[in-house]
């Protein structure tokens, strides 16, 4: 079964509002968390990641929010952009993150 | 910044022909990775690969697929032979370490096999 869950295919957001993306995994031995952007033919590129031993990690617009009980994780985007346009793709590992099990990616889209 | 380069971006070949894919890793990382997916799939882990030996790798990394990196070259995905179901976008990546610093990936190959 998939390990790490996008249940979201797509979302739709006004330009300037929050966006929202969410994954949900399954391993607990998962302890590296990631969020990848993605555009068409090019190469996934890592936005943000946290570890466990942390619950909420802020980078500018972008926070991740890490739910270990409920073993979810989350992207904010705030004052999404049209540039903000894109697959993400959400990330997850054991410590050593030499083996990365990905979801299979939400399409956002920034409305202007 | 640091590139992963993967040449070619498409390559056709005819099932049951050998394929090897190349990667050109960022020069000073050392660990290395392939993922495989495969239209309307996800990226799937296929293999890792540090101090010339693979430390783990997948159900997906069949006995026809093997990696190498001679002489701190390139890193590549050797299938021999193809079979139709190894169509897909390979992905490779490289990292310094795997405690600090997330893969850095290339832009993928797509490989059609016919």
């Amino acid at each position: 079964g998939q390990q790490v869950k996008q249940s979201s295919p797509s979302l739709t957001v006004q330009e300037g509002g929050i966006s929202i993306l969410n994954c949900d995994y399954e391993n607990d031995m998962f302890d590296y968390f990631a969020w990848y952007k993605k555009y068409p033919d090019n190469s996934p590129t890592l936005l943000i990641s946290v570890r466990s031993n942390v619950d909420k990690r802020e980078d500018g617009r972008l926070t991740v929010f890490l739910n270990k009980s409920g073993k979810h994780f989350s992207l904010h985007i705030t004052a999404s952009q049209p540039e903000d346009t894109a697959v993400y793709l959400c990330a997850a590992g054991p410590y050593g993150n030499e083996k990365i099990t990905f979801g299979a990616g939400t399409k956002l889209t920034i409305k202007p | 910044g640091p590139k992963v380069l993967q040449i070619p971006s498409h390559q056709i070949i005819d099932m049951g022909q050998m394929v090897t894919l190349n990667c050109d890793p960022v020069s000073n990382h050392l660990y290395f990775y392939w993922y495989k997916q495969i239209l309307g799939q996800q990226m799937e882990f296929l293999v890792n690969f540090y101090n010339g030996k693979v430390m783990e790798k997948s159900k997906l990394f069949k006995d026809q697929f093997s990696v190498e990196r001679p002489d701190g070259s390139y890193f590549t995905l050797k299938i021999q032979p193809t079979a139709l179901e190894d169509s897909a976008v390979y992905f490779c990546a490289s990292s310094l370490d795997i405690f600090n610093q997330a893969p850095l990936f290339g832009e993928g190959t797509r490989l059609s096999v016919l």
